[in-house]
């Protein structure tokens, strides 16, 4: 089956730094790949999607210009929280979709911010 | 290690028959359970949730589940299909520890073709 490979799994990072997370399809070409967040009582949710070649179209109450998204490539794209803040803390996912309609998921990253 | 196991990609039912997607999961605590759709090149939706409480769980569009702790299973069902109904659908546990919030781990997902 469809491999997506998201890395890294756990950051750490101190508090007015950037992060980037990588999520990359390994065996397909994903035209559209979707970023999630995770929230205590909301389970997940829909950050931005992404399609190759095109800006990301983000979800209502989503900062563009703290959660950089970039999909340059049809295997790779990047999720940067820029500035981060203990409020950022929290798991990223993303899901890789090659157009059938499928969409595969990677393992997600623990994101905490001291 | 938890996991996460659908049985079967691939679920085609006639409209108006049963839909039943089984979703089976490892854990070694108390989990959350939740079923996502996702339709063609659009993200994922919360049908439905089961934290605590009631292990029959109702959620939109007509779908509920039912949480069995013997079975370790969290099977998706409708009494009756639509052709709307056709999409992808993942299961998805979670984990609490005290106060703090587990990751979230998908199964591989079930597509589900509706017939007329």
């Amino acid at each position: 089956g469809a491999v997506v490979s998201q890395h890294p799994s756990r950051v750490i990072c101190k508090s007015g730094t950037s992060v980037k997370i990588e999520c990359r399809s390994l065996d397909f070409q994903a035209t559209t790949m979707f970023w999630y967040r995770q929230f205590p009582k909301q389970s997940l949710m829909l950050m931005a999607t992404s399609n190759e070649g095109s800006k990301a179209t983000y979800e209502q109450g989503v900062e563009k210009d703290k959660f950089l998204i970039n999909h340059a490539s049809l295997t790779l794209s990047t999720l940067t929280v820029t500035s981060a803040h203990p409020e950022d803390s929290s798991f990223y996912i993303c899901s890789a979709s090659a157009g059938t309609g499928r969409a595969f998921f990677g393992q997600g990253t623990r994101l905490t911010v001291v | 290690a938890q996991s996460v196991t659908q049985l079967g990609s691939h679920v085609s039912v006639s409209e108006g028959a049963l839909v039943l997607l089984r979703c089976n999961y490892s854990s070694s605590v108390p989990p959350y359970l939740f079923w996502y759709v996702q339709y063609p090149n659009q993200g994922l939706q919360l049908l439905l949730k089961y934290t605590t409480g009631a292990t029959l769980v109702k959620g939109i569009n007509g779908f509920e589940a039912e949480f069995k702790k013997s079975e370790t299973s969290f099977h998706l069902t409708k009494p009756s299909a639509h052709m709307s109904d056709a999409a992808e659908y993942f299961c998805a546990v979670r984990h609490s520890y005290g106060g703090s919030q587990g990751n979230l781990i998908f199964g591989k997902g079930t597509k589900l073709s509706v017939k007329p």
